[in-house]
C-alpha cells in the first residue's frame, strides 16, 4: 500500500464548476502538507501550503486538512479551461523526504 | 524573483554512458531535492541538500549520486546510464530548512537509447 493515496482521475467538469480533490495518507507523522499543478512537459507549480490541520484559502483555491482521518483536499472554485492539468498532493514529516501522491488528471470543458 | 533553473532542460544519452544534471535554486534557498518523474512511478524521491549536507536520500541504486555547493547550487549524476532512467528529473529548493515550502524547476527530460 502507498504511503499517499490519490484517485488518477481524469475528472471531467464543465467550465464553471467546482473541482473537488483529495489525498489520503497512511503516515500520522505527515505535518506539512502541499498541492501541485502541473501541465504537460512542465515542473510541478505550488498552489498551496498548510501546515498541521485546519483549511487555507488562496483565491479560488481551498485546501483543507483532517489530520484525525489523515484525509486532504484541495478545491477549485469557478473552474476554468485553464486549469485542466494534473493536480498532485505532496506531504512530509518534519526533516523527511516529501512524498507525493500520484496525481488526478482534471479535464474543465468549456 | 527567478525560479528554480534546471540545465539542460533535454538530452539524450547512450546506454553506459554517465550525465550530470544541474539545478540553481531561487536565490537565497539553501535547501535543493531531486525528483525522477515517469508515467509508471510517478515522482520519486531521490535526494536532499541542504547547506552543502545530504540529509535525505531515495531508494535509488549508487549510479545515482548528487551534490551542493556553498553557493546552494546542486548538481546529480548519473553513471552507467541504463534504458529505465529515462525520466524527467526535477529539482526544488526550499527557503530554509526542508519543511518549508518547496518550488520545482521546469525539469531536465533526459532519454537513454
Amino acid at each position: 500500500q502507498k504511503e499517499v493515496e490519490q484517485d488518477p482521475g481524469p475528472l471531467s467538469v464543465p467550465e464553471g464548476a467546482i473541482v473537488s480533490l483529495n489525498c489520503t495518507y497512511s503516515n500520522s507523522a505527515f505535518q506539512y502538507f502541499m498541492w501541485y499543478r502541473q501541465y504537460s512537459r512542465k515542473g510541478p507549480e505550488l498552489l498551496m501550503y498548510t501546515y498541521s490541520s485546519g483549511n487555507k484559502e488562496d483565491g479560488r483555491f481551498t485546501a483543507q486538512v483532517d489530520k484525525s482521518s489523515k484525509y486532504i483536499s484541495l478545491f477549485i472554485r469557478d473552474s476554468q479551461p485553464s486549469d485542466s492539468a494534473t493536480y498532485l498532493c505532496a506531504m512530509r514529516a518534519a526533516g523527511n523526504k516529501l512524498t507525493f501522491g500520484g496525481g488526478t488528471r482534471v479535464l474543465v470543458k468549456p | 524573483k527567478a525560479g528554480v533553473t534546471q540545465t539542460p532542460r533535454y538530452l539524450i544519452k547512450t546506454r553506459g554512458q554517465q550525465v550530470t544534471l544541474s539545478c540553481s535554486p531561487i536565490s537565497g534557498h539553501r535547501s535543493v531535492s531531486w525528483y525522477q518523474q515517469t508515467p509508471g512511478q510517478g515522482l520519486q524521491f531521490l535526494f536532499e541538500y541542504f547547506s552543502e549536507t545530504q540529509r535525505n536520500k531515495g531508494n535509488f541504486p549508487g549510479r545515482f549520486s548528487g551534490r551542493q555547493f556553498s553557493n546552494s547550487r546542486s548538481e546529480m549524476n548519473v553513471s552507467t546510464l541504463e534504458l529505465g532512467d529515462s525520466a524527467l528529473y526535477l529539482c526544488a529548493s526550499s527557503l530554509l530548512e526542508p519543511n518549508t515550502e518547496a518550488f520545482f524547476g521546469q525539469g531536465t527530460r533526459l532519454t537513454v537509447v
